[in-house]
């Protein structure tokens, strides 16, 4: 098993551009989400998924949109980024009262 | 979910044992406290959690209190690779809304020779 995986593993956006980061899991598991970790901060969750065609929001959804169209996949949009986004960002999945396996992680830099 | 109160730092001798202390004076019963840690620049790791027995596992130990109102993490013999930020979270093992972790800033584990 790959686990969970994400790409890119940096990225460089301007103000204003939009994007998607990609976030995919082999682990027949229900429960995905987002979390964002700001530096010297805790992470912080943006969005998540308890199955295919369900999400809901997190603590801090403002400015990210996601889908769940399938099992394995849950990507993150920006819509039109700001330096205030300039985050790692996480991605997660489990089960329904299982532990979460996190993602490597994707910096992200708003310029 | 009930909030937790850790030490924001703590350094330990490679070899020895090392016993993270957690604060979680308003959890309810129906609530696990469960241990991440993050090493750096990578994404969290699952460690152990547990309701109210002690609980043993391949990397650590979980001692909770009687009144369930404090814990410790024991990592019993510490190396380099212990290097990390520890999480202690307090949440109900079903949360209905999804598998929601509230992170707090952790206690910074440096382990040294």
């Amino acid at each position: 098993n790959a686990g969970v995986t994400q790409t890119p593993k940096f990225q460089v956006l301007k103000t204003g551009q939009s994007m998607t980061l990609q976030c995919a899991q082999d682990m027949n598991h229900e429960y995905m989400s987002w979390y964002r970790q700001d530096p010297g901060m805790g992470l912080r969750l943006i969005h998540y998924s308890v199955g295919a065609g369900i999400t809901d929001q997190g603590e801090v959804p403002n400015g990210y949109n996601v889908s769940r169209s399938t099992t394995e996949d849950f990507p993150l949009r920006l819509l039109s980024a700001a330096p205030s986004q300039t985050s790692v960002y996480f991605c997660a999945s489990g089960s329904s009262t299982d532990t979460q396996y996190f993602g490597p992680g994707t910096r992200l830099t708003v310029l | 979910d009930a909030k937790t109160t850790q030490p924001p730092s703590m350094d330990c001798a490679e070899g020895r044992a090392a016993n993270l202390p957690c604060n979680h004076s308003t959890i309810s019963g129906n609530e696990y406290v469960y241990w991440y840690r993050q090493i750096h620049s990578q994404g969290p790791q699952y460690i152990i959690h547990g309701l109210k027995n002690n609980e043993t596992n391949e990397m650590a130990s979980l001692i909770i209190t009687e009144d369930r109102k404090s814990s410790t993490l024991i990592l019993p013999h510490a190396t380099l690779r212990d290097t990390a930020v520890y999480y202690c979270i307090v949440r109900p093992l079903f949360t209905g809304g999804g598998n929601k972790l509230t992170f707090g800033t952790g206690t910074q584990l440096k382990v040294e020779l």
